[in-house]
């Protein structure tokens, strides 16, 4: 898989947008970028994925850049509800990771009043 | 629609016992995903089942071991329990083998003494 960073952690202001950075140098033509996020003491949740144009669904926004080697997560009213881990992920597109997720540290973020 | 449900939520085991774990994927999902959670780290991808065969294996030991049945669910076996064992499993579905986009359970809590 690309290897992504991400900062540990993030802070945020309840209603103001949340914008999660990811560092995807490495990645491939033909790689996704997923994210999901973790809510303390739930399973992850799929949030949303790209290749290369900009994304939005209900949930969030995901801006790749043009040489694709980085992309943010907005997160575009955050309430305290979106305190979680997020993950930055690129599969390695059929490739021997075939359907594996490859979870990292993530970034911490967390919303306040 | 019911989501990815697993079972049971909590189990305590002594070392060296054996333990199997519980998932039933979202409706409409064929393929199942198993993760291992430890404290503060990432999940882990253990195995993929698709069509009642192991289709994708992590860095696990052969003591995890798995089965799906014709109605999709699936269970994760571990057995020769170590203390090392004790994590948050995590079963995850999708709707076609090979993807990405999958939808996790809550998780089952395993402690090992």
């Amino acid at each position: 898989d690309a290897k992504t960073t991400q900062p540990p952690s993030m802070d945020c202001a309840e209603g103001r947008a949340a914008n999660l950075p990811c560092n995807h140098s490495t990645i491939s033509g033909n790689e996704y970028v997923y994210w999901y996020r973790q809510i303390h003491s739930q399973g992850p949740q799929y949030i949303i994925h790209g290749l290369k144009n900009n994304e939005t669904n209900e949930m969030a926004s995901l801006i790749i850049t043009e040489d694709r080697k980085s992309s943010t997560l907005i997160l575009p009213h955050a309430t305290l509800r979106d305190t979680a881990v997020y993950y930055c992920i690129v599969p390695n597109a059929g490739g021997t990771s075939y359907g594996k997720l490859t979870f990292g540290q993530g970034t911490i973020l967390t919303v306040h009043p | 629609d019911a989501g990815v449900t697993q079972s049971p939520t909590h189990l305590i085991k002594t070392r060296g016992q054996q333990v199997t774990l519980r998932c039933s994927p979202k409706s409409g999902h064929d393929t199942v995903s198993w993760y291992q959670q430890a404290l503060g780290q990432g999940p882990q991808f253990i195995f993929q089942y698709y069509e009642e065969e192991e289709r994708q294996r992590g860095n696990f030991p052969d003591r995890f071991s798995g089965h799906q049945f014709p109605n999709y669910s699936s269970e994760l076996n571990v057995n020769a329990l170590l203390l090392g064992d004790s994590a948050l499993y995590l079963c995850a579905s999708s709707l076609e083998v090979g993807s990405y986009e999958q939808y996790f359970g809550p998780g089952t809590r395993l402690t090992v003494t």
